[in-house]
Protein backbone atom coordinates (compact mmCIF):
# COMPACT_ATOMS: atom_id res chain seq x y z
CA UNK A 1 0.00 0.00 0.00
CA UNK A 2 0.77 3.24 0.24
CA UNK A 3 1.93 5.66 3.28
CA UNK A 4 3.06 8.74 4.40
CA UNK A 5 4.11 8.61 8.46
CA UNK A 6 5.00 11.92 10.06
CA UNK A 7 4.66 12.56 13.90
CA UNK A 8 1.48 14.94 14.95
CA UNK A 9 2.95 16.95 17.33
CA UNK A 10 5.56 18.34 18.42
CA UNK A 11 6.79 21.26 20.92
CA UNK A 12 9.91 23.26 20.51
CA UNK A 13 11.06 26.34 22.32
CA UNK A 14 12.09 30.03 20.63
CA UNK A 15 15.19 29.82 19.25
CA UNK A 16 16.01 26.02 19.07
CA UNK A 17 16.21 23.36 16.30
CA UNK A 18 13.29 20.64 15.64
CA UNK A 19 13.12 18.27 13.18
CA UNK A 20 10.15 16.79 11.52
CA UNK A 21 10.74 13.07 9.77
CA UNK A 22 8.55 11.55 7.33
CA UNK A 23 8.92 7.97 6.10
CA UNK A 24 7.17 7.03 3.22
CA UNK A 25 6.38 4.06 1.03
CA UNK A 26 4.56 4.83 -2.39
CA UNK A 27 4.03 3.42 -5.59
CA UNK A 28 6.75 5.50 -7.46
CA UNK A 29 8.58 8.44 -6.73
CA UNK A 30 9.53 11.69 -8.67
CA UNK A 31 10.73 13.58 -5.71
CA UNK A 32 9.77 14.54 -1.95
CA UNK A 33 7.88 18.17 -0.98
CA UNK A 34 7.25 20.05 1.91
CA UNK A 35 4.79 22.75 2.68
CA UNK A 36 3.67 25.06 6.15
CA UNK A 37 0.72 25.74 6.51
CA UNK A 38 -0.65 28.14 9.12
CA UNK A 39 -4.24 27.41 10.81
CA UNK A 40 -6.69 28.32 8.32
CA UNK A 41 -4.52 29.25 5.88
CA UNK A 42 -3.64 27.31 2.32
CA UNK A 43 0.05 25.70 2.23
CA UNK A 44 2.87 27.33 0.99
CA UNK A 45 5.95 25.41 -0.64
CA UNK A 46 9.25 25.14 1.62
CA UNK A 47 11.21 22.39 -0.67
CA UNK A 48 11.73 20.22 -2.81
CA UNK A 49 14.65 16.72 -2.57
CA UNK A 50 14.80 14.65 -5.77
CA UNK A 51 18.35 13.10 -5.17
CA UNK A 52 19.76 12.21 -1.69
CA UNK A 53 21.26 14.65 0.35
CA UNK A 54 20.77 17.66 2.10
CA UNK A 55 19.18 21.29 0.51
CA UNK A 56 19.26 24.17 2.58
CA UNK A 57 17.32 27.21 2.65
CA UNK A 58 17.98 29.45 4.67
CA UNK A 59 16.67 28.55 8.44
CA UNK A 60 15.37 25.54 7.07
CA UNK A 61 16.48 22.54 5.79
CA UNK A 62 15.08 19.11 4.06
CA UNK A 63 17.31 15.76 3.71
CA UNK A 64 16.46 12.67 1.42
CA UNK A 65 17.12 9.07 1.48
CA UNK A 66 15.52 7.30 -1.28
CA UNK A 67 17.03 4.03 0.25
CA UNK A 68 15.33 4.44 2.95
CA UNK A 69 12.54 5.98 2.21
CA UNK A 70 13.53 8.65 4.70
CA UNK A 71 13.07 12.50 4.84
CA UNK A 72 13.67 15.19 7.11
CA UNK A 73 12.96 19.10 7.58
CA UNK A 74 15.04 20.60 10.11
CA UNK A 75 13.86 24.17 11.50
CA UNK A 76 16.86 26.21 13.02
CA UNK A 77 16.39 29.28 15.28
CA UNK A 78 12.93 28.97 15.89
CA UNK A 79 10.48 31.88 15.68
CA UNK A 80 7.31 32.27 17.07
CA UNK A 81 5.42 32.38 13.32
CA UNK A 82 7.27 29.02 12.97
CA UNK A 83 4.25 27.41 14.51
CA UNK A 84 2.28 25.63 11.85
CA UNK A 85 1.53 22.42 10.58
CA UNK A 86 4.64 20.87 8.29
CA UNK A 87 2.95 18.46 5.65
CA UNK A 88 5.30 16.12 3.87
CA UNK A 89 4.02 15.39 0.36
CA UNK A 90 5.77 13.08 -2.18
CA UNK A 91 5.34 13.18 -6.46
CA UNK A 92 4.89 9.77 -7.43
CA UNK A 93 4.39 10.26 -10.54
CA UNK A 94 5.37 12.87 -13.50
CA UNK A 95 1.42 14.69 -13.78
CA UNK A 96 2.13 16.10 -10.24
CA UNK A 97 -0.39 14.08 -8.12
CA UNK A 98 1.02 14.31 -4.96
CA UNK A 99 0.28 12.34 -1.65
CA UNK A 100 0.41 14.24 1.61
CA UNK A 101 1.11 12.94 5.05
CA UNK A 102 -1.56 13.84 7.76
CA UNK A 103 1.01 16.42 8.46
CA UNK A 104 2.78 17.57 11.84
CA UNK A 105 1.68 20.79 14.13
CA UNK A 106 4.83 22.32 15.46
CA UNK A 107 4.17 24.97 18.63
CA UNK A 108 6.79 26.81 19.28
CA UNK A 109 6.89 28.21 22.72
CA UNK A 110 8.79 31.12 24.09
CA UNK B 1 -0.25 38.86 -10.30
CA UNK B 2 -3.25 37.21 -8.28
CA UNK B 3 -1.96 33.72 -8.82
CA UNK B 4 -4.60 31.26 -7.59
CA UNK B 5 -8.09 32.59 -6.84
CA UNK B 6 -10.91 30.43 -5.25
CA UNK B 7 -14.21 31.04 -4.76
CA UNK B 8 -16.42 31.22 -2.29
CA UNK B 9 -14.14 30.84 0.94
CA UNK B 10 -17.38 29.58 2.90
CA UNK B 11 -20.38 27.79 1.90
CA UNK B 12 -23.49 25.68 3.68
CA UNK B 13 -25.16 23.34 1.56
CA UNK B 14 -28.41 21.44 2.35
CA UNK B 15 -27.74 17.36 1.81
CA UNK B 16 -29.38 16.95 -1.62
CA UNK B 17 -28.08 20.62 -2.90
CA UNK B 18 -25.42 21.19 -5.54
CA UNK B 19 -22.80 23.61 -6.14
CA UNK B 20 -19.48 25.02 -7.89
CA UNK B 21 -16.30 25.74 -6.27
CA UNK B 22 -14.34 28.26 -8.88
CA UNK B 23 -10.62 28.10 -9.06
CA UNK B 24 -8.69 30.44 -11.88
CA UNK B 25 -5.26 30.92 -12.08
CA UNK B 26 -3.05 33.57 -13.81
CA UNK B 27 0.12 32.09 -14.10
CA UNK B 28 -0.69 30.42 -17.64
CA UNK B 29 0.10 26.77 -15.67
CA UNK B 30 -0.78 24.13 -17.27
CA UNK B 31 -1.35 21.34 -14.25
CA UNK B 32 -4.37 22.04 -11.60
CA UNK B 33 -5.70 19.88 -9.06
CA UNK B 34 -8.06 19.99 -6.73
CA UNK B 35 -7.56 18.76 -3.02
CA UNK B 36 -9.65 18.10 0.02
CA UNK B 37 -8.72 18.46 3.43
CA UNK B 38 -9.89 17.30 6.37
CA UNK B 39 -9.46 17.63 10.04
CA UNK B 40 -6.29 15.32 11.28
CA UNK B 41 -5.67 14.06 7.91
CA UNK B 42 -3.73 14.77 4.69
CA UNK B 43 -4.55 16.24 2.05
CA UNK B 44 -6.26 13.86 -0.59
CA UNK B 45 -6.54 14.51 -3.94
CA UNK B 46 -10.15 14.86 -6.04
CA UNK B 47 -9.59 15.66 -9.61
CA UNK B 48 -6.83 16.75 -11.92
CA UNK B 49 -5.56 18.21 -15.15
CA UNK B 50 -2.54 18.57 -17.07
CA UNK B 51 -3.99 20.95 -19.85
CA UNK B 52 -7.04 22.39 -21.04
CA UNK B 53 -9.54 19.98 -22.17
CA UNK B 54 -7.84 16.82 -20.07
CA UNK B 55 -9.08 15.96 -16.83
CA UNK B 56 -8.61 12.83 -14.62
CA UNK B 57 -9.93 11.41 -11.21
CA UNK B 58 -7.72 11.78 -8.44
CA UNK B 59 -8.22 9.44 -5.27
CA UNK B 60 -11.38 10.54 -3.39
CA UNK B 61 -13.39 11.35 -6.80
CA UNK B 62 -17.05 9.78 -6.19
CA UNK B 63 -19.41 12.72 -6.02
CA UNK B 64 -17.57 15.33 -7.57
CA UNK B 65 -16.85 16.32 -11.34
CA UNK B 66 -14.50 18.77 -13.01
CA UNK B 67 -13.88 20.51 -16.09
CA UNK B 68 -11.67 22.34 -17.81
CA UNK B 69 -12.52 24.17 -21.15
CA UNK B 70 -9.67 27.08 -20.45
CA UNK B 71 -5.98 26.86 -18.94
CA UNK B 72 -7.16 29.27 -16.61
CA UNK B 73 -10.65 28.19 -15.00
CA UNK B 74 -10.96 24.44 -13.41
CA UNK B 75 -14.53 24.64 -11.99
CA UNK B 76 -15.04 21.81 -9.08
CA UNK B 77 -18.80 20.64 -9.14
CA UNK B 78 -20.36 18.81 -6.49
CA UNK B 79 -23.79 17.17 -7.18
CA UNK B 80 -26.43 15.74 -4.83
CA UNK B 81 -24.17 16.97 -1.39
CA UNK B 82 -23.51 14.70 0.73
CA UNK B 83 -22.36 15.11 5.12
CA UNK B 84 -19.58 13.39 4.00
CA UNK B 85 -18.11 16.01 1.24
CA UNK B 86 -17.96 18.80 4.74
CA UNK B 87 -14.20 19.50 4.14
CA UNK B 88 -12.08 22.86 2.81
CA UNK B 89 -11.21 22.33 -0.35
CA UNK B 90 -8.13 23.10 -2.13
CA UNK B 91 -7.39 24.35 -5.14
CA UNK B 92 -3.32 24.04 -6.44
CA UNK B 93 -2.05 24.94 -9.92
CA UNK B 94 1.90 24.16 -10.92
CA UNK B 95 4.11 24.88 -13.80
CA UNK B 96 6.32 22.02 -13.58
CA UNK B 97 5.42 19.01 -10.92
CA UNK B 98 8.71 18.00 -10.19
CA UNK B 99 10.37 20.75 -9.62
CA UNK B 100 11.54 23.27 -7.22
CA UNK B 101 8.71 25.05 -8.54
CA UNK B 102 6.35 23.17 -6.37
CA UNK B 103 2.73 23.80 -6.11
CA UNK B 104 0.73 27.28 -5.60
CA UNK B 105 -2.80 26.71 -3.51
CA UNK B 106 -6.19 29.02 -3.68
CA UNK B 107 -7.00 30.21 -0.30
CA UNK B 108 -9.43 27.36 -0.04
CA UNK B 109 -13.46 27.15 0.40
CA UNK B 110 -14.39 26.01 3.38
CA UNK B 111 -17.53 24.43 2.82
CA UNK B 112 -20.10 22.59 5.52
CA UNK B 113 -23.11 20.10 4.66
CA UNK B 114 -26.20 19.91 7.12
Amino acid sequence: GQNIDQPTEMTATEGAIVQINCTYQTSGFNGLFWYQQHAGEAPTFLSYNVLDGLEEKGRFSSFLSRSKGYSYLLLKELQMKDSASYLCAVLADSWGKLQFGAGTQVVVTP
Amino acid sequence: NAGVTQTPKFRILKIGQSMTLQCTQDMNHNYMYWYRQDPGMGLKLIYYSVGAGITDKGEVPNGYNVSRSTTEDFPLRLELAAPSQTSVYFCASSYLPDSNYGYTFGSGTRLTVV
